[in-house]
């Protein structure tokens, strides 16, 4: 069965260090989303990508965070410098992007990020 | 202000029927989705409504009254491996919010 990759599934960095997570969605899929989830919240959306194309980057702290899906298929989500407010799970999930939004999103495992 | 409410956590028993409510604003609404996240795991996508109604999969169902801005995840014959949080998703003014989610405990 297809699956969302993320790597690395755990990440510890010193703050004002850079980190860069990845993820590879299944293929096919023309949607792909960041998300930030702090334990005991909901996912938040920090970035929507349609194939290479930004769709919203409204919640992206653009000062320190930057994403890319350059040939429309994998994505990178970096964060330089990191702060310790950015200890959080961060979730990539993709969609076929038929019905927009509300596709059926399809999670990956995500990155523990611990920032000290 | 926050655009999902949702109750923070409810319990019931193995065997039993919950419903975990979701209430949301109005604005540039388009439909309501549920997702479930098992402790450690990823969210998985349970159901969609863009429609007033009830739509049935298996032991889980969704509800929508777009009149009454509510919904709500109907999950019967419970079991110890329902035990997770719940998520109610909307698109609103284009942009996907999720709600800070139900905890779902399950008593034997």
């Amino acid at each position: 069965e297809a699956e969302v990759a993320q790597s690395p599934r755990y990440k510890i960095t010193e703050k004002s260090q850079a980190v860069a997570f990845w993820c590879d969605p299944i293929s096919g899929h023309a949607t792909l989303y960041w998300y930030r989830q702090i334990l005991g919240q909901g996912p938040e959306l920090l970035v929507q990508f349609q194939d290479e194309s930004v769709v919203d980057d409204s919640q992206l702290p653009k000062d320190r965070f930057s994403a890319e899906r350059l040939k429309g298929v994998d994505s990178t989500l970096k964060i330089q410098p990191a702060e310790l407010g950015d200890s959080a799970m961060y979730l990539c999930a993709s969609s076929f992007g038929i019905q927009g939004l509300m596709d059926e999103q399809f999670f990956g495992p995500g990155t523990r990020l611990t920032v000290l | 202000g926050q655009s999902l409410e949702q109750p923070s956590e409810v319990t019931a028993v193995e065997g039993a029927i919950v419903q975990i409510n979701c209430t949301y604003q109005t604005s540039g609404f388009y439909g309501l989705s549920w997702y479930q996240q098992h402790d450690g795991g990823a969210p998985t996508f349970l159901s969609y409504n863009a429609l007033d109604g009830l739509e049935e999969t298996g032991r889980f169902s969704s509800f929508l009254s777009r009149s009454d801005s509510y919904g709500y995840l109907l999950l019967q014959e419970l079991q110890m491996k329902d035990s997770a949080s719940y998520f109610c998703a909307v698109n609103r003014d284009d942009k996907i919010i999720f709600g800070k989610g139900t905890r779902l405990h399950i008593l034997p």
